[in-house]
């Protein structure tokens, strides 16, 4: 069956770390790959995309990797602070962009 | 500019009522899809409208229904509404040409009881 892993539930890290969060799936074979942020009641906001032709994107502090063999995603934010703190959703499209479907999310806690 | 705007904000319904909810996409944006969130979950993918026609759909019963208007405007319908339908339900509007990520709107949240 298709399914979407990220690591864990929640991580905690300390302020001025990186952070970095595993998307894996599997019986998918998503030409793209998203990942947006999302605060308590509010919905998704946007962050990167990436295409399976992609090893990597960068953002500000922000930076994805895609790795199509292992079908895994990584998603990594370098000098955290408290403000980072929220949950990261990875979302994967189904038909060649024109869906896409989350994985369940990992809260992020940037501890000061 | 405004974003994605949905309506009503919260709302509450009695098992077996019927409930529309809105959506307003962004500007330029022409596809709008419709998700599921239940509490501590990712996002649950209901369908998507393009062209006023859905065009793609997720695993969920035909209880759940939609429409496109000419605006690109949408509505999510639910007809029978069980206690398991109390959610947060979020519109995301995209360009299908452009692609890219999509602009959520902050959902309805529907309670059912």
């Amino acid at each position: 069956s298709q399914k979407i892993e990220q690591n864990s539930e929640a991580l905690n890290i300390q302020e001025g770390k990186t952070a970095t969060l595993t998307c894996n799936y599997t019986n998918y074979s998503p030409a793209y790959l998203q990942w947006y942020r999302q605060d308590p009641g509010r919905g998704p906001v946007f962050l990167l995309l990436i295409r399976e032709n992609e090893k990597e994107k960068r953002k500000e502090r922000l930076k994805v990797t895609f790795d199509t063999t292992l079908k895994q995603s990584l998603f990594h934010i370098t000098a955290s602070q408290p403000a980072d703190s929220a949950t990261y959703l990875c979302a994967l499209d189904e038909n060649y962009g024109q869906n896409f479907v989350f994985g369940p999310g990992t809260r992020l806690s940037v501890l000061p | 500019d405004a974003g994605v705007t949905q309506s009503p904000t919260h709302l509450i319904k009695t098992r077996g009522q019927q409930v529309t909810l809105r959506c307003s996409p962004k500007s330029g944006h022409d596809t709008v899809s419709w998700y599921q969130q239940a509490l501590g979950q990712g996002p649950q993918f209901i369908f998507q409208y393009y062209e006023e026609e859905e065009r793609q759909r997720g695993n969920f019963p035909d209880r759940f229904s939609g429409h496109q208007f000419p605006n690109y405007s949408s509505e999510l319908n639910v007809n029978a509404l069980l206690l398991g339908d109390s959610a947060l339900y979020l519109c995301a509007s995209n360009n299908r040409d452009r692609g890219g990520g999509y602009t959520f709107g902050s959902g309805t949240r529907l309670t059912v009881v």
